[in-house]
């Protein structure tokens, strides 16, 4: 159970494109998803917060013009980076949070999306 | 001062070695501690939550010190498939949305 499906896993695209990468929680519902960016031998770090039927929630200094979300159902964000750089190239995953958990609860991981921008 | 602190390793040890792996946190207002493990270019999985009871699951035993900020991992009798980088995690209360904050990580690297 709990799981979550991230597509695609894998990109690989020209500068200047826009990418869209999407989360699925195929077994429970997420009025909350989180959207996090690793690069090599660092942490993950948090992009946004992305709640159901309403504005995602920006950690500062990520562009949210750059880094559109959004979360039109209880079981699907999207994320699209547009008009990528290589600078922007990474690994970005999301997570999400059953709704019935509470915020102190874990969050479920999907595989991850590598984005390399050339 | 970073919000969570780990030594990054990397750990290489022998199979069947036990080893001990340390995190500290900044934030006093944290509320849930968790350990995950990250195989290279995967999502990260959780591996356990930690509790200030201290809780074991098999091979692996975590311990949490509130008035240290200091959260651990032991891992017995290493197997090579626990080679992975081991991430220590923690939720601040008063964020609104419960953020999973994140070390950077420790590697571990199990050898025959």
């Amino acid at each position: 159970g709990a799981v979550v499906s991230q597509h695609p896993s894998w990109v690989i695209c020209k500068s200047g494109t826009s990418v869209k990468i999407e989360c699925r929680s195929l077994d429970f519902q997420a009025t909350t998803m989180f959207w996090y960016r690793q690069f090599p031998k660092q942490s993950l770090m948090l992009m946004a917060t992305s709640n159901e039927g309403s504005k995602a929630t920006y950690e500062q200094g990520v562009e949210k013009d750059k880094f559109l979300i959004n979360h039109a159902s209880l079981t699907l964000s999207t994320l699209t980076v547009t008009s990528a750089h290589p600078e922007d190239s990474s690994f970005y995953i999301c997570s999400a949070r059953p709704t019935d958990r509470g915020i102190f609860s874990t969050q479920h991981f999907g595989d991850g999306t590598r984005l390399s921008i050339l | 001062r970073k919000e969570v602190e780990q030594d990054p390793g990397p750990f290489n040890v022998p199979e069947g070695a036990t080893v001990a792996f340390n995190c500290t946190y900044s934030n006093s207002a944290s509320q849930s501690f968790f350990w995950y493990r990250q195989d290279c270019r995967k999502e990260p999985k959780l591996l356990m939550s930690v509790y200030s009871s201290g809780n074991e699951d098999g091979r692996f035993t975590a311990q949490l010190n509130r008035a240290s900020q200091y959260i651990s991992l032991l891992i017995r009798d290493s197997k090579l498939s626990d080679s992975a980088t081991y991430l220590c995690v923690v939720i601040v209360y008063g964020g609104s949305q419960g953020n999973l904050i994140f070390g950077k990580g420790t590697k571990l690297s199990v050898k025959p």
